[in-house]
């Protein structure tokens, strides 16, 4: 399949762990990046590269990629991180990106 | 600090061409890719294309027969034209910047986004 599938929503409980999961075959080839978006606000990046943050983001999100999965984990979940989860990479053919469906991430 | 801010009109009428513009500063639109993506209201996002560095476009296959993005590099923006629109083009449209690096690629600046409703 050419989609990206992400689970539609994931709940933790504060400051615990939590693991958000993106599947597709583009991810053998290219590696995943990870958005977070607000309610009325921008897509926020926060895992690129695999695993690297952007400057800013905590270091409590990390990401991993295994076949044809990635993740990104939240190891201490806080209130402020609830939020929709994008995961993003390229088609197979490398030429179009697409985006997973969204996890929307409730912190209890 | 690289910023990004997108520009249009919010209303358009059916059957019309959609066309936003992206005003970039603290980069320069000659390095790099620049990119448009949308959100329907309480959906996820969709890549629309791509301009390069070197002027070269990429659209979204599902898109391609009516979209144009384009370039001013005197104005350092770039900017969206979406044809023949219908209900269904309602979104939130973003512009950002897309870095590729080999097998890795991520979209590290984004607009504030800017809604455009088709309506009649």
């Amino acid at each position: 399949s050419s989609d990206l599938t992400q689970d539609p929503a994931v709940s933790v409980a504060l400051g615990q762990k939590v693991r958000i999961t993106c599947q597709g075959d583009s991810l053998r080839s290219y590696y995943a990046s990870w958005y977070q978006q607000k309610p009325g606000q921008a897509p926020l990046l926060v895992i690129y590269d695999k695993n690297n943050r952007p400057s800013g983001i905590p270091d409590r999100f990390s990401g991993s990629n295994s076949g044809n999965t990635a993740s990104l984990t939240i190891t201490g979940a806080q209130a402020e991180d609830e939020a929709d989860y994008y995961c993003n990479s390229r088609y197979n053919n490398g030429n179009h990106w697409l985006f997973g469906g969204g996890t929307k991430l409730t912190v209890l | 600090q690289v910023q990004l801010q997108e520009s249009g009109p919010g209303l358009v009428k059916p059957s019309e061409t959609l066309s936003l513009t992206c005003a970039v500063s603290g980069a320069s639109i000659s390095s790099d890719y620049w990119s448009w993506i949308r959100q329907p209201p309480g959906k996820g996002l969709e890549w629309i294309g791509y301009i390069s560095y070197s002027g070269s476009t990429n659209y979204h296959p599902s898109l391609k027969s009516r979209v144009t993005i384009s370039e001013d590099t005197s104005k350092n923006q770039f900017s969206l034209s979406l044809k023949s629109v219908t209900a269904a083009d309602t979104a939130v449209y973003y512009c950002a910047r897309l870095r590729i690096v080999g097998p890795t690629s991520d979209f590290d600046y984004w607009g504030q986004g800017t809604l455009v409703t088709v309506s009649s």
